[in-house]
């Protein structure tokens, strides 16, 4: 399809799991962005390429969430030894110009930690 | 550290009523301003976006909103709402040096016909 495509759509993970969340931007975008939105927040930012290189990851909020993009397109958010409060609506977004162009999101990963 | 306020979480209108929702935000430099809305069902989408020029500016379906700098506020408006602007909106502020868009908590429309 023409939009971002987020994989998978519900995870559901027992505490300690490492789980991965697929993003597969617009074609052609060289910006992609992660947030985390919990239940009746606004989203929060996580991290952000452009092309493969990660140029802000100040918003990962512990060493145990990982993001990677290594050919510029496709990117995997993973999350190791997940808790509960990992527990969130992970949301990718992609644009062709950073952060002043459109940001283009998808529909988001439901994680749910038990 | 930039934030953005919404003060609104629930707004019930009656269709044909008009709508405000406020958005203030707190950064001390030049910003970037954005609405976003949020469907049922749908992902986010752009709903309006202020970057310079006419602090006045219209947005898709009807929508408008206004950048008061002295008031550090960026509120939406539209004059007659639908029951299809049923939805979650939320304002987004960017820091021109960054490139993070640091969002509000949303606001919660429900247009009753």
């Amino acid at each position: 399809g023409a939009g971002v495509s987020q994989s998978p759509r519900y995870k559901v993970a027992k505490r300690g799991q490492d789980v991965a969340l697929r993003c597969d931007p617009i074609s052609g975008h060289v910006s992609l962005f992660w947030y985390q939105q919990a239940l009746g927040q606004g989203p929060e930012f996580l991290t952000y390429f452009q092309n493969e290189a990660q140029l802000d990851k100040s918003g990962l909020p512990s060493d145990r969430f990982f993001a990677e993009r290594p050919e510029g397109s496709v990117s995997t958010l993973k999350i190791q030894r997940t808790q509960q409060e990992d527990s969130a609506v992970y949301l990718c977004a992609s644009s062709s110009a950073g952060i002043t162009g459109e940001l283009f999101f998808g529909e988001g990963s439901r994680l749910t930690v038990l | 550290a930039q934030s953005v306020s919404q003060h609104n979480h629930h707004v019930i209108l009656s269709e044909a009523a008009s709508l405000e929702l406020g958005c203030n935000y707190s950064y001390g430099g030049t910003v970037n301003l954005f609405w976003y809305v949020q469907y049922p069902g749908q992902h986010l989408q752009l709903l309006l976006k202020y970057f310079s020029g006419d602090p006045l500016v219209k947005g898709i379906k009807g929508f408008e909103a206004e950048f008061i700098k002295s008031k550090f506020s960026f509120n939406l408006r539209k004059p007659s709402v639908q029951w299809s602007d049923t939805a979650e909106y939320f304002c987004a502020v960017n820091a021109r040096n960054t490139d993070k868009l640091i969002f509000g908590t949303g606001t919660r429309l429900q247009v009753f016909p």
